[in-house]
C-alpha cells in the first residue's frame, strides 16, 4: 500500500517568507508526527496529532511554527517568517495506534532551504 | 528525560565481515527501542524494534539487535555486511507512561561497507 507522502520534496525560500509543508499519512493511521532533521543532528520531535485530541506541540521551537491536521488525515506544517536556522529536512511519520510501542512510518521528507 | 547515544559517527567495515552499530539509552521506565535506516535523500525506514520478550530481535534485511538491560544497550548487528547496507542508521527510544509516543533519536551512525 501507499506509504507516507510529503510535498514538496524540496523548498527554497527567502528569509522572512512563510512556507507550508504537507504530509499525507498512511490511510487508516490515526497518529501523525512531525520531526526536524538538521545537518549532523538526529531527529528533533516537533508535534504529535492523535485523532481528535489536542496535539502535543511541546517540540515546536518557536511560535513561528504551527501545524494542523484536517479531518484526521492530511497535515500541514507552517513556518512563518522563515529564518536561515529553519533550514533542515522536515519529516512526517504516522502510526496506526497512539503511543509506544507502535512503529512510526516515515515519509521521504521535505528539504527546506532558507536563503 | 530519555536519551540515546550512538558513540560512533562512522563505522567502516569490509564487505562480508560482521558489522555492529552501537547504541546506548537512558529512560525512566521500561524502554521501547527501535532501529531505523536512512538512505541518501530518503526518509527513515524501519528495521526492527524491541518491546518485550527475547533480548535478540530479528528485523529486515538480515539485521538483528540485542537488548541488554544491564548495559542499557541495543546494538545493531549483521553477520555479513553488504555494500548496499551503506547508509545512516538511527537508534531511537521511547518508554511507558505519559508521552510514550515521543521517540528520542540518536544522532545517527554512518555505515560504510567497503567492497
Amino acid at each position: 500500500g501507499a506509504g507516507v507522502s510529503q510535498s514538496p520534496s524540496n523548498k527554497v525560500t527567502e528569509k522572512g517568507k512563510d512556507v507550508e509543508l504537507r504530509c499525507d499519512p498512511i490511510s487508516g493511521h490515526t497518529a501523525l508526527y512531525w520531526y526536524r532533521q538538521s545537518l549532523g543532528q538526529g531527529l528533533e520531535f516537533l508535534i504529535y496529532f492523535q485523532g481528535n485530541s489536542a496535539p502535543d506541540k511541546s517540540g515546536l521551537p518557536s511560535d513561528r511554527f504551527s501545524a494542523e491536521r484536517t479531518g484526521g488525515s492530511v497535515s500541514t506544517l507552517t513556518i512563518q517568517r522563515t529564518q536561515q536556522e529553519d533550514s533542515a529536512v522536515y519529516l512526517c511519520a504516522s502510526s496506526s495506534l497512539a503511543g509506544a510501542p507502535d512503529t512510526q512510518y516515515f515519509g521521504p521528507g521535505t528539504r527546506l532551504t532558507v536563503l | 528525560a530519555q536519551s540515546v547515544a550512538q558513540p560512533e559517527d562512522q563505522v567502516n567495515v569490509a564487505e562480508g565481515n560482521p558489522l555492529t552499530v552501537k547504541c546506548t539509552y537512558s529512560v525512566s521506565g521500561n524502554p521501547y527501542l527501535f532501529w531505523y535506516v536512512q538512505y541518501p535523500n530518503r526518509g527513515l525506514q524501519f528495521l526492527l524494534k524491541y518491546i518485550t520478550g527475547d533480548n535478540l530481535v530479528k528485523g529486515s534485511y538480515g539485521f538483528e539487535a540485542e537488548f541488554n538491560k544491564s548495559q542499557t544497550s541495543f546494538h545493531l548487528k549483521k553477520p555479513s555486511a553488504l555494500v548496499s547496507d551503506s547508509a545512516l542508521y538511527f537508534c531511537a527510544v521511547s518508554s511507558t507512561g505519559a508521552g510514550s509516543y515521543q521517540l528520542t533519536f540518536g544522532k545517527g551512525t554512518k555505515l560504510s561497507v567497503i567492497p
